[in-house]
């Protein structure tokens, strides 16, 4: 089993405020995807890394793949209350498709 | 995107009963489906994979005679927990990929009273 750890479990910041979350592993993945779930609801497909030190922009997130593929961040810029949820990462199964989320970055922002 | 609709979204139910989550594909057609479970504040845990056809497949320590599943259409897997006590209360997500995206249900609460 692929063990990944996610950090910080928690965090609650001001709204304007820029912010990073790490997902962390020993194994290397092919590629590795972030999901956010609001609360209640199922997670949504924020972005998929595929290559060794990719970084790609979604609006005011960014997401780098570390360069050996075993680790990969998400950086928020300013930092709005429509961010707050559970970031989920997890490494795309190729063969079967299943993933096996980390333990999950619960972010807060307040107004 | 792909849609994959669950139901119920919220059930309430008596220790010792069973109760069914159904999870379906709307228009696209799943040969596999994963089910999760989620509680509080946690991320979400693989239970199984459900296969169309074929027996599901269950992650180490979950009880396959606990939650049955069954997918029996390319377009329908229901989970069943089957005598259900408080400490199965949980929130209970399903999901089908297309591609290289995972589109989940939009999440069964269960409470067991």
């Amino acid at each position: 089993t692929q063990l990944l750890e996610q950090s910080p479990q928690f965090l609650s910041i001001q709204e304007g405020e820029n912010l990073t979350v790490y997902c962390n592993s020993s194994s290397v993945f092919s590629s590795l995807q972030w999901y956010r779930q609001e609360p209640g609801e199922g997670p949504v497909l924020l972005v998929t890394v595929v290559t060794g030190g990719e970084v790609k922009k979604l609006k005011r997130l960014t997401f780098q793949f570390g360069d050996a593929r075993k680790d990969s961040s998400l950086h928020i810029t300013a930092a709005q209350p429509g961010d707050t949820g559970l970031y989920l990462c997890a490494p795309r199964s190729s063969n079967t498709g299943k993933l096996i989320f980390g333990q999950g970055t619960t972010l807060q922002v307040k107004p | 995107g792909a849609v994959v609709s669950q139901h119920p979204s919220r059930v309430i139910c008596k220790s010792g009963t069973s109760v069914k989550i159904e999870c379906r594909s709307l228009d696209f057609q799943a040969t596999t489906m994963f089910w999760y479970r989620q509680f509080p504040k946690q991320s979400l845990m693989l239970m199984a994979t459900s296969n169309e056809g074929s027996k599901a497949t269950y992650e180490q320590g979950v009880e396959k005679d606990k939650f049955l599943i069954n997918h029996a259409s390319l377009t329908l897997s229901t989970l069943t927990v089957t005598s259900a006590h408080p400490e199965d209360s949980s929130f209970y997500i399903c999901s089908a990929t297309v591609g290289v995206e995972a589109f989940f249900g939009q999440g069964t609460r269960l409470t067991v009273v």
